[in-house]
């Protein structure tokens, strides 16, 4: 069954370092979301991502963030300058809309760290 | 701001017995997810109820969505210990497909 994959699975940082957190959504999905947990908190939407450009984004996404879709696989997030509460959890999900049965599906996730 | 809350926060109960989480939520979108989470894992899709009065049931777990009165609930028949998890719900932002997450409910099934 195909899935969504992420990379690295734990990524540690110093604040203020560069991190980019990547994804390989699923082949024929069209819509493609950055999602984080803080720990033993609920998942806040980041952005969403369509037709290689930002289709929504959250008050949390500012300017310390970007997406790139640089080929047809991959989706990346970026975080110039980790401060120590972007430490999270972070979700890549992508979705096919359309039909009975659409759903996000969610990647496994990268624990990011920030020291 | 569209809200999403769910309740109980936590939940312990024991094998055997029934209960109901409840999900309310402020946005008109007819369209609300269930998602389940085991302890640093990811999330998994649970149920996608897409219209009014919308019933699913996978086991011992079924979810009902009442966008009338913007409510959702996931009921549990006869606990057994597997379905000791973190439950969302969730539902789409007005201007897309963005999902917003209640807080979750924390269920823990004991013997």
């Amino acid at each position: 069954e195909p899935e969504v994959t992420q990379t690295p699975s734990h990524q540690v940082t110093q604040m203020g370092q560069e991190v980019i957190l990547r994804c390989v959504p699923i082949s024929n999905h069209l819509y493609f979301y950055w999602y984080r947990q803080i720990l033993g908190q609920k998942v806040e939407f980041l952005v969403s991502f369509y037709n290689n450009e930002i289709s929504e984004k959250s008050e949390i996404f500012d300017d310390q963030f970007s997406v790139e879709r640089p080929d047809g696989s991959n989706f990346t997030l970026k975080i110039r300058s980790t401060k120590l509460e972007d430490s999270a959890m972070y979700f890549c999900a992508s979705i096919y809309p359309g039909g009975n049965t659409d759903t996000q599906y969610f990647g496994p996730g990268t624990r990011l760290t920030v020291l | 701001e569209l809200k999403v809350e769910q309740n109980p926060l936590f939940l312990s109960m024991q094998e055997g017995k029934n209960y109901t989480i409840y999900c309310n939520y402020s946005t008109t979108s007819d369209r609300l997810y269930w998602y389940r989470q085991d302890p640093g894992k990811s999330l998994e899709s649970l149920f996608v109820l897409l219209s009014n009065g919308a019933v699913k049931q996978e086991g011992r777990l079924m979810a009902s969505l009442d966008t009338k009165a913007r409510l959702s609930t996931l009921h549990i028949t006869a606990a057994v210990h597997d379905l000791s998890a973190t439950y969302f719900c969730a539902v789409e932002s007005d201007s897309g497909y963005a999902l917003n997450f209640g807080k979750g409910t924390s269920l823990l099934v004991t013997p």
